[in-house]
């Protein structure tokens, strides 16, 4: 298994750009969710999905967007970016009823200048 | 008024020292309690899990919880240079069964040789 994967790593936009941050994972997780974390920090969630099919927004939503298509995926997408997205970005999954443990990509930096 | 309350930090201790770490909440439905710890330019990775109130201890870790309170602790004993790291406290309603989970801003740990 390769856990979870996302891409890209690293990424500097400009202002009014759009971009996708891709989020892949095989262990078959029923939710799957995005974070995003300032320097000094903690996560703050911008997006989780219940399933394939199923999205809703969490604490900052603004500015982002998402689809699940499928269990595996589940992309992030910044349509317009605004220095204010410059952080980095963490996907992560569960499947409920495992023992909760919650795996985490390994992140995304994003700059947006 | 943030659901979760945790003290950034920094907090500096001798190695051997116990560390005690804290978050208070406002949501008085949050049932599953989680700590993270994050080293630099990684992932978060869980440390303790605990549901409902009570105390679980793992090793050197020892997680309390105190619902009438809405106030959760991480204690660390003997604490070692390779401890030092950011610690999130996490909390969820309906984790079990998926759903929001929140993070506190954590709290960069240093311990000194």
């Amino acid at each position: 298994n390769a856990g979870v994967t996302q891409t890209p790593k690293f990424r500097i936009l400009k202002i009014g750009q759009s971009m996708t941050l891709q989020c892949t994972q095989d262990m078959n997780h029923n939710y799957m969710y995005w974070y995003r974390q300032d320097p000094g920090m903690g996560l703050k969630l911008i997006y989780y999905s219940v399933g394939a099919g199923i999205t809703d927004k969490g604490e900052v939503p603004n500015g982002y967007n998402v689809s699940r298509s499928t269990t595996e995926d589940f992309p992030l997408r910044l349509e317009l970016a605004a220095p204010s997205q410059t952080s980095v970005y963490f996907c992560a999954s569960i499947k409920t009823g495992s023992g909760n443990t919650i795996y985490f990509g390994e992140g995304s930096w994003l700059t947006v200048v | 008024q943030k659901e979760v309350e945790q003290d950034p930090g920094p907090l500096s201790v001798p190695e051997g020292a116990i560390v005690s770490l804290n978050c208070t909440y406002s949501n008085s439905a949050f049932q599953y309690f989680m700590w993270y710890r994050q080293y630099s330019r990684k992932g978060p990775e869980l440390l303790m899990y605990t549901y409902s109130s009570g105390n679980k201890e793992d090793g050197r870790f020892t997680a309390q919880v105190d619902k009438s309170s809405k106030y959760i602790s991480l204690f660390i004993r003997d604490s070692q240079p390779s401890d030092s790291a950011t610690y999130l406290c996490a909390m969820s309603a309906i984790f079990n069964q998926g759903g929001k989970l929140i993070f506190g801003q954590g709290t960069e740990l240093s311990v000194k040789p």
